[in-house]
């Protein structure tokens, strides 16, 4: 247990859906990530929010919408997906987003589109 | 480019000694992470490193030389739990951090 939890844990979805998902930390943390991991891949990373403000947004679709109302909680929304999109994402918070600030992922969503 | 290479794969046997290697190339270094994953769970930190030398954490040491763009996590009387992915990861000029694949392990009895 991280203290980053994220729903759902599994999601199917076609590619006309809309859907959310959700990323809560419990750790009084500043700082929150969204990143995409697929098979043998590296990590890729898709967003920041640094004190709720979007500091990072690493050439994501617009499919892919991120959302931080407070600093505990984070949403991606997803519209009109891509069968390439199926991946885990990954939440992530660090208390701030200096060099040396470890991160503590959630379990992650498992994405299929169909 | 940014580049961080770690083998895919790597076999050992339970209560021996595992080196994985970690090389990178990237724009300016403040640090390298070692993390765990283990199949369908979070990834967990384990080390951080941002001078040269060894770290030691009990079964886990983290080795780093910043003059050889190199790392290595060395894991001592591997255990079965200690199967995983094993993400190496360097914190850039940018303080963005660059990951690597990952490193699946396999541990047999």
């Amino acid at each position: 247990e991280t203290g980053v939890t994220q729903t759902p844990r599994h999601l199917v979805m076609g590619m006309t859906n809309k859907k959310s998902l959700k990323c809560e930390q419990h750790l009084g943390h500043n700082a929150m990530y969204w990143y995409k991991q697929s098979a043998k891949k590296p990590l890729e990373l898709m967003f920041v929010y640094n004190f709720k403000e979007q500091t990072e947004n690493n050439s994501v679709p617009s499919r892919f919408s991120p959302e931080c109302p407070n600093s505990s909680h984070l949403f991606l929304h997803l519209h009109t997906l891509q069968p390439e999109d199926s991946a885990l994402y990954l939440c992530a918070s660090s208390q701030g987003n200096g060099a040396a600030e470890t991160q503590y992922f959630g379990p992650g969503t498992r994405l299929l589109v169909l | 480019g940014q580049n961080i290479d770690q083998p895919t794969e790597m076999t050992a046997t339970e209560g021996a000694i595992v080196q994985i290697n970690c090389t990178y190339q990237t724009s300016g270094f403040n640090g390298l992470f070692w993390y765990q994953q283990h199949a369908g769970e979070a990834p967990t930190f384990l080390s951080y490193n941002v001078l040269d030398g060894l770290e030691e954490k009990g079964r886990f040491s983290s080795f780093l030389s910043r003059s050889k763009g190199y790392s290595y996590l060395l894991l001592k009387e591997l255990q079965m739990k200690d199967s995983a992915s094993y993400l190496c990861a360097v914190t850039d000029s940018n303080y963005q951090l660059i990951w690597g694949a990952g490193t699946k392990l396999i541990i047999k009895p």
